[in-house]
Parts: C-alpha cells; structure tokens; sequence
C-alpha cells in the first residue's frame, strides 16, 4: 500500500532553515510527481510547490526561500525553507499527485 | 487569502442535506477538475472527490460534487454527526507556471 513518511518535529530560531523529508513506498516513486502544502495552526492549507520528474515549481509566495529535490534511489522527496519566521510555523505535509495520499505531516515550530 | 472561496462555516442536523459552495475564476474551476477534501482535527486531509465527481475508494455515496462555470460545490446528503470536520476546495490553477490552489475551508457543524 502506498506510504509517506515523513521526519519528525523540528523547532527553529528565526533566519536559520529547515528540510523535511518524505519517504515514499508502496508505488513507482519516478512516476508520480510529489506536492508539498502546509497548515499553519487554526488555517487553511497551502500549496508550496512540487516536483514533477527533475523539475520543480513553486508558488510564487514562496519562491526564493523553498527548493523541492528528490532522491529516486532513496525513494524520498525534500522540502528545504529558509530565512524562517515565525509566520512559518506550520505542519508540513507531503501529497502524492493525485491528493489521495498524504504525509502524516511534520511540524515546524519558528521560535527565538 | 485563500484563491478560491469558500464559506467559513455550515451547519445542519443529522439526516440533514447540506452544500458548501466554492467560487473561483477561469483559469482554475473554469478550466481545471475540482477536488474535496475532509480534514477531521489533528488529523492529514483526507480526498473526498476528483475530476469533478469520483469518490475514492471508502469514500460514501453520502458525498457527492457539481461543477458550473468557475464554481463548484460539495453536498453531503444523511448527514452524520461524523460528519463534522473542516473541508476544502481545491483546483489546478493555469495561471504563472501552474499552482494547486486551495479554498479557505469551511467548518461544518452537525447540530
């Protein structure tokens, strides 16, 4: 069956950078593009970007601080974000195209 | 805020027929398939309907999608108290270089 794992909790200071890993099982990884979108406590969601094959795209909100990578060989997708603030604390979540599966979510804490 | 929109809020007795009604533009619901998502709290959203009306495997017939020109909507007929969670909207967006784009969610109550 189709799993994503995603790594644990991180709690960040202000400027510094975080990546989240993905670690996808259970379908043809190369084939399938991956998506990222976060939630901030008591909002809604929001799309980061994604990576389709080796291209990557990215929201415009977000574009210049997130990079989206994979490892084919290692079957799993990273989130890097940077100069993080606080406005940035919020479960991450990875979503398999096709939004049917997703992550379990990580959660980025932002706190000096 | 959110691209596509969305009540914040529903309400309705069990048994009940509800809808939640998502607005956007033509270069997403005008062009591109609409998704549903339920999200219960702490938990990962979960996909309720794609490409307009399809229901995942699990999904009950309760739920059920329309579509017309750049607004879409989700009705949950029988409401159950289960029921009660937040849900989104969600379209490819053609605009820039492509976006997934989402709704602000609505909290639905069963009373």
């Amino acid at each position: 069956q189709v799993q994503l794992v995603q790594s644990g909790a991180e709690v960040k200071k202000p400027g510094a950078s975080v990546k989240v890993s993905c670690k996808a099982s259970g379908y043809t990884f190369s084939g399938s593009p991956m998506h990222w979108v976060r939630q901030a406590p008591g909002q809604g969601l929001e799309w980061m970007g994604w990576i389709n094959g080796d291209n990557a795209g990215y929201s415009p909100k977000f574009q210049g601080r997130v990079s989206i990578t994979r490892d084919t060989f290692a079957t799993t997708v990273y989130m890097d974000l940077s100069s993080l603030r606080s406005e940035d604390t919020a479960v991450y979540y990875c979503v398999k195209s096709g939004g049917e599966y997703w992550g379990q979510g990580t959660l980025v804490t932002v706190s000096s | 805020q959110s691209v596509l929109t969305q009540p914040p809020s529903a309400s309705g007795t069990p048994g009940q027929r509800v809808t939640i009604s998502c607005s956007g533009s033509s270069s997403n619901i005008g062009s591109n398939p609409v998704d549903w998502y339920q999200q219960l709290p702490g938990t990962a959203p979960r996909l309720l309907i794609y490409s307009h009306n399809q229901r995942p495997s699990g999904v009950p017939d309760r739920f059920s999608a329309s579509k017309s020109g750049t607004s879409a909507s989700l009705a949950i007929s029988g409401l159950q108290s289960e029921d009660e969670a937040d849900y989104y909207c969600a379209a490819w967006d053609d605009s820039l270089n492509g976006l997934w784009v989402f709704g602000g969610g609505t909290k639905l109550t069963v009373l």
